[in-house]
């Protein structure tokens, strides 16, 4: 099976800029969450995507959003870009059907932000 | 909010030593407890997991235990070898949704392991 892909790899946007980034999971996997990955603060849980409803979401602001096609591939996209989004954006995404209890998030190989 | 508490942030050991990283997580109902590593460049990748119905959990070098009275749960490397070296994450299933059971993996912070050769 292919693992997770997201496009693109790498970014260079100004501030005030929007930006979209693409995730395609596994085949069978429909759930797909997104993390926010910095050198200070880990990874941070963005939000979670299931069957083209975000199911759950993290404690970030309106300019980041997201949604999920019927083949499962989702796009997350971020508006009025600050220099604080510079970070390594990672989808993941796993089979959990029922959001109550979790298996094994495979991670893709994140798409790195940088805002000049 | 509910969180996952990770410590320490590095820690270097000799080749062969053992190394021990704790996390302590504050949502009594979180059922799920997994630890990914993740080398330089790369993306993470689960090495060892665990629920909450057991108390611990091996896999060769590596081990998992749980305490959920404490709220915490811990990951064990034995004979650690230079290529260990990587940032360790745990993470927990956290509730998001309120009455709706809904659970988010939540992560703590990393532990950058360093093993001496």
């Amino acid at each position: 099976k292919a693992g997770v892909t997201q496009t693109p790899r790498y970014l260079i946007k100004t501030r005030g800029q929007q930006v979209t980034l693409s995730c395609s999971p596994i085949s069978g996997h429909r759930s797909v969450s997104w993390y926010q990955q910095t050198p200070g603060q880990g990874l941070q849980f963005l939000f979670e995507y299931f069957s083209e409803t975000q199911r759950n979401k993290g404690n970030f602001p309106g300019r980041f959003s997201g949604r999920q096609f019927s083949n499962s591939r989702s796009e997350m996209n971020v508006s009025t870009l600050e220099l604080g989004d510079s970070a390594l954006y990672l989808c993941a995404s796993n089979m959990s059907p029922s959001g109550t209890s979790y298996n094994e998030q495979f991670f893709g190989p994140g798409t790195r932000l940088t805002v000049l | 909010g509910e969180n996952v508490e990770q410590h320490p942030s590095t820690l270097s050991v000799q080749e062969g030593d053992s190394a021990v990283i704790k996390c302590t997580y504050s949502d009594s109902a979180s059922n799920y407890f997994p630890w990914y590593k993740q080398e330089l460049g790369k993306r993470p990748q689960l090495i060892i997991d665990i629920r909450s119905n057991v108390g611990e959990k091996k896999d060769q070098r590596i081990a998992v235990t749980l305490n959920k009275t404490a709220k915490h749960f811990s990951l064990h490397i034995t004979e650690t070898q230079p290529e260990d070296s990587a940032v360790y994450f745990c993470a927990a299933s956290i509730g998001v949704g309120g009455l709706t059971g809904r659970r988010a993996l939540t992560f703590g912070s990393g532990t950058r392991l360093q093993v001496q050769p």
